[in-house]
């Protein structure tokens, strides 16, 4: 059965740098998130991408978070100068149209020092 | 606002009997309605949907009923097994053309006992 893959699972950062969190949608979708989890809260949207650009941000998605699909397989979520609130599962999904099921992947426990 | 470290509902039942998990969703203009299951260190799993033209559908040994007068949805787990334990989330798509962002619940952890 076809699923979202992430990787890294865990990425260590100090507080500054730039990370890049990577995931692999369902090979025939076309549309794509980013969610993220603070530990013991609610799962929050933060973008979805579609055509080759953002269709939607949450307010949590501010001008250090970028998004792009740098080739016809990966979707990446690039945070540049990472801050200790950053700290997060994040999730990355797919769907095969706008108003279908996001299947989501295993996550990115981002853990910023 | 949420205060940090959300506490979760529990709801702990014995393996075999039937569970049932409840979510107020929020908005009226919602369409679309999900339920998640997410075990831990896991990403969501896609459990069951419903769409707002219906009040009940059924899966496998699941079944969600939608009650949009009062913005209720349920989740309800028959002859439930340890490996369901796991926080459920719903969650909700609002209607008119938004490409998506999902609005997920508080969630509730289930506890299966064997």
């Amino acid at each position: 059965e076809p699923e979202v893959t992430q990787t890294p699972s865990h990425q260590v950062t100090q507080m500054g740098q730039e990370v890049i969190l990577r995931c692999v949608p369902i090979s025939n979708h076309l549309y794509f998130y980013w969610y993220r989890q603070i530990l013991g809260q609610k799962v929050e949207f933060l973008v979805s991408f579609y055509n080759n650009e953002i269709s939607e941000k949450s307010e949590i998605f501010d001008d250090q978070f970028s998004v792009e699909r740098p080739d016809g397989s990966n979707f990446t979520l690039k945070i540049r100068s990472t801050k200790l609130e950053d700290s997060a599962m994040y999730f990355c999904a797919s769907a095969a149209a706008s108003r279908d099921t996001q299947y989501f992947g295993p996550g990115t426990r981002l853990t910023v020092l | 606002g949420e205060s940090v470290g959300l506490h979760l509902p529990t709801l702990s039942v014995q393996e075999g009997d039937n569970s049932i998990i409840n979510c107020a969703y929020s908005n009226s203009a919602s369409d679309y309605f999900i339920w998640y299951k997410q075990e831990s260190g896991k990403g969501p799993q896609f459990i069951i949907d419903i769409r707002s033209n219906m009040d009940k559908r059924q899966g496998q040994r699941v079944t969600v009923l939608l009650n949009k007068t009062v913005k209720h949805l349920s989740l309800q787990i028959a002859a439930t097994q340890p490996g369901d334990s796991a926080v459920y989330f719903c969650a909700e798509k609002v209607s008119g053309g938004s490409q998506g962002n999902l609005i997920f619940g508080k969630g509730t952890k289930l506890s299966v006992k064997p």
